[in-house]
């Protein structure tokens, strides 16, 4: 089976843009979940999609956003990008998303912010 | 305070050696217990999974959890230069608002060197 794939992997942008973030879970899996990871604050869970529908939001303010499409892939947004947004971005996958169930990470898409 | 504390490190030991990582918790509904290995520019990767307390062995990799103390280790017994990564402790409560969301502890660097 192919795993979490994620695109781009790397991207620079600048104060102020917008960014969109792709993620393909694994096949079957639907159930994709979004974390920030930075130096500082490590792994932050930022938001769960199951069957098109938001149902666990972390503590992020509200341009972060995303959504989650009818095969079970998912995009993150973030509007106005701040410095601080710099971060590598994972979203995992898992069958349902039930807790402890185990989540498969893709390997990134590291954002840096200028 | 953080929910969960992992000491960073870094952590530098020989080829051959015994290594302890260790997480702390305070979220006493916490049952689902894990540890992750990460490499650089990689995604997390599942290394260990336990539930509740108790020990659990795989190969060179022992986990424990102790609910009472909120305490969690891993140890890696023989280890090898290719264990040198980014450890993560990772855990979920059973709630019905955890869909899909792990909190991190901030990850533990080890290098293990020949």
């Amino acid at each position: 089976k192919a795993g979490v794939t994620q695109t781009p992997r790397y991207l620079i942008k600048t104060r102020g843009q917008q960014v969109t973030l792709s993620c393909s879970p694994i096949s079957g899996h639907r159930s994709v979940s979004w974390y920030q990871q930075t130096p500082g604050q490590g792994l932050q869970f930022l938001f769960e999609y199951f069957s098109e529908t938001q149902r666990n939001k972390g503590n992020f303010p509200g341009r972060f956003s995303g959504r989650q499409f009818s095969n079970s892939r998912s995009e993150m947004n973030v509007s106005t990008l701040e410095l601080g947004d710099s971060a590598l971005y994972l979203c995992a996958s898992s069958y349902s998303g039930a807790a402890g169930e185990t989540q498969y990470f893709g390997p990134g898409t590291r954002l840096l912010v200028l | 305070q953080k929910e969960v504390e992992q000491d960073p490190g870094p952590l530098s030991v020989p080829e051959g050696a015994i290594v302890s990582l260790n997480c702390t918790y305070s979220n006493s509904a916490f049952q689902y217990f894990m540890w992750y290995r990460q490499y650089s520019r990689k995604g997390p990767e599942l290394l260990m999974y336990t539930y509740s307390s108790g020990n659990k062995e795989d190969g060179r990799f022992t986990a424990q959890v102790d609910k009472s103390s909120k305490y969690i280790s891993l140890f890696i017994r023989d280890s090898q230069p290719s264990d040198s990564a980014t450890y993560l402790c990772a855990m979920s409560d059973a709630g019905g608002t955890s869909y899909g969301k792990l909190t991190f502890g901030q990850g533990t660097i080890l290098t293990v060197h020949p």
